[in-house]
């Protein structure tokens, strides 16, 4: 149980285009889930909370234009790169809890822009 | 704010031997959680362990344990009869109960990467 999935695994886009990273729970409801940011060799850098049905909430120096999260559903989160550069090139990985402490990983999406 | 330090940025052991990997925190809270979680190098995170801070006796999961010394705040990972699956980077986290349940985030260490040799 508690498996979340992240589409796509592996996107490369040109300069100014937009990308959509879904992050799915498959077998709970997620009442609330995460977007981390993970550079080389680093730790992973919380970008958003958002909790179904809600606007999500930012951490400080996050550009919330930039990166839009949607939550929908219980079980499906969007992170939208808008006119995504190269500096914007990371592994991004989503996580989802239900109402208890845990959070649950998806697999990661790398993302590069050239 | 809660801070979490690992302090072993790389740690190696030997195939079948045991490796305690350190974590130590800093909060003012008293109710929380704390967990260990994974690397390998498919970078897909697997939750190792996880401990409820007001439960004195120590999580254990198959060759996974924890030392969870509350006064202290630490919370060290065992690694029992280590196999080379094992290698990855492992991150200490921390998580406030708080009143929004899941909403409440982890607070990570740096992580220390482990090599286990054959």
């Amino acid at each position: 149980g508690a498996v979340v999935s992240q589409h796509p695994s592996w996107v490369i886009c040109k300069s100014g285009t937009s990308v959509k990273i879904e992050c799915r729970s498959l077998d709970f409801q997620a009442t609330t889930m995460f977007w981390y940011r993970q550079f080389p060799k680093q730790s992973l850098m919380l970008m958003a909370t958002s909790n179904e049905g809600s606007k999500a909430t930012y951490e400080q120096g996050v550009e919330k234009d930039k990166f839009l999260i949607n939550h929908a559903s219980l079980t499906l989160s969007t992170l939208t790169v808008t006119s995504a550069h190269p500096e914007d090139s990371s592994f991004y990985i989503c996580s989802a809890s239900a109402v208890t402490d845990t959070q649950y990983f998806g697999p990661g999406t790398r993302l590069t822009v050239l | 704010a809660q801070t979490v330090t690992q302090s072993q940025p790389e740690m190696s052991v030997q195939e079948a031997e045991t490796v305690t990997l350190s974590c130590t925190y800093d909060t003012s809270e008293s109710d929380y959680y704390l967990f260990w979680y994974k690397q390998p190098p498919s970078r897909q995170m697997i939750l190792v362990i996880r401990q409820e801070a007001y439960k004195q006796q120590n999580a254990t999961e198959n060759r996974f344990s924890v030392n969870f010394q509350k006064a202290a705040k630490s919370f060290s990972l065992k690694i029992s009869d280590s196999q080379l699956g094992d290698a990855a980077m492992y991150f200490c986290a921390y998580r406030s109960r708080g009143a929004q349940g899941g909403s409440e985030k982890l607070v990570f260490g740096k992580g220390t990467k482990l090599t286990v040799n054959p």
